[in-house]
C-alpha cells in the first residue's frame, strides 16, 4: 500500500509565524503535490514537484513556497501565516504522468 | 490548462436508487480520468478510474463511462447504500498533474 504521511494533523499558528508542513511518501514516486481544500472550492493545487529540487507553481502559489531536497519528502512553507490561509492542506504523490494520485491524511491549519 | 467541471454540486438519492455524477473537461489531450471519494474528515481515495482508450469500466456497484468526443465522463453508483454518502471528485490528467472538479456531495437517504 502506498503511504503518504503528513507529520502534523492539527496546527494552530499565530498571524505572521513561519509554518512548515512536512510530507513523506514511501513509494519512490517522482511527483509530489500540495493541495488546499476549502468548502465549495474543491482541491486547489498550490505547488507540485516532479523531481528532487524541481518545483512548479500550481493554481494558488501566492503566500507559499516549497522544498524538495529528497525524493521522498516535500515540504510546504508559509513564510508569514495569515488568517486567510486557515484551511486543510493535503499532500499527495504519484508515479509518472497520467497516473493515480495518492493523498495523505491532511493537515488542518488554523491561523489566529 | 485543463478545466474540469462537475455537476450537480449536491445530489440526494433514496437508498437503493442509482446516482449519476457527470464531469466535463476541456483539454482533448487528457487521457486519464479518476474518481475519488472523500468521507467526512478523511482523505480523498481513488474508487475507480478510466483511460481514454476505454469507453466504460465497472467495479461491483460503481461504473465510469467516458465520451471522448463530447469530453465528458460520468460516475454511476447503483443500489446506493448509506456508506456511499460522501463527496466525490472527478479529475482529468494534465501531464504530471491532475485537474480536479469542485466535488459533488452525495447524500443517501435511508
Amino acid at each position: 500500500d502506498v503511504k503518504v504521511t503528513q507529520s502534523s494533523r492539527y496546527l494552530v499558528k499565530r498571524t505572521g509565524e513561519k509554518v512548515f508542513l512536512e510530507c513523506v511518501q514511501d513509494m519512490d514516486h517522482e511527483n509530489m503535490f500540495w493541495y488546499r481544500q476549502d468548502p465549495g472550492l474543491g482541491l486547489r493545487l498550490i505547488y507540485f514537484s516532479y523531481d528532487v529540487k524541481m518545483k512548479e507553481k500550481g493554481d494558488i502559489p501566492e503566500g507559499y513556497s516549497v522544498s524538495r531536497e529528497k525524493k521522498e519528502r516535500f515540504s510546504l512553507i508559509l513564510e508569514s501565516a495569515s488568517t486567510n490561509q486557515t484551511s486543510m492542506y493535503l499532500c499527495a504523490s504519484s508515479f509518472g504522468e497520467g497516473n493515480t494520485i495518492y493523498f495523505g491524511e491532511g493537515s488542518w491549519l488554523t491561523v489566529v | 490548462g485543463e478545466n474540469v467541471e462537475q455537476h450537480p454540486s449536491t445530489l440526494s438519492v433514496q437508498e437503493g436508487d442509482s446516482a449519476v455524477i457527470k464531469c466535463t473537461y476541456s483539454d482533448s489531450a487528457s487521457n486519464y480520468f479518476p474518481w475519488y471519494k472523500q468521507e467526512l474528515g478523511k482523505r480523498p481515495q481513488l474508487i475507480i478510474d478510466i483511460r481514454s482508450n476505454v469507453g466504460e469500466k465497472k467495479d461491483q456497484r460503481i461504473a465510469v463511462t467516458l465520451n471522448k468526443t463530447a469530453k465528458h465522463f460520468s460516475l454511476h453508483i447503483t443500489e446506493t447504500q448509506p456508506e456511499d454518502s460522501a463527496v466525490y471528485f472527478c479529475a482529468a490528467s494534465e501531464g504530471n498533474r491532475l485537474a480536479f472538479g469542485k466535488g459533488n456531495q452525495v447524500v443517501v437517504i435511508p
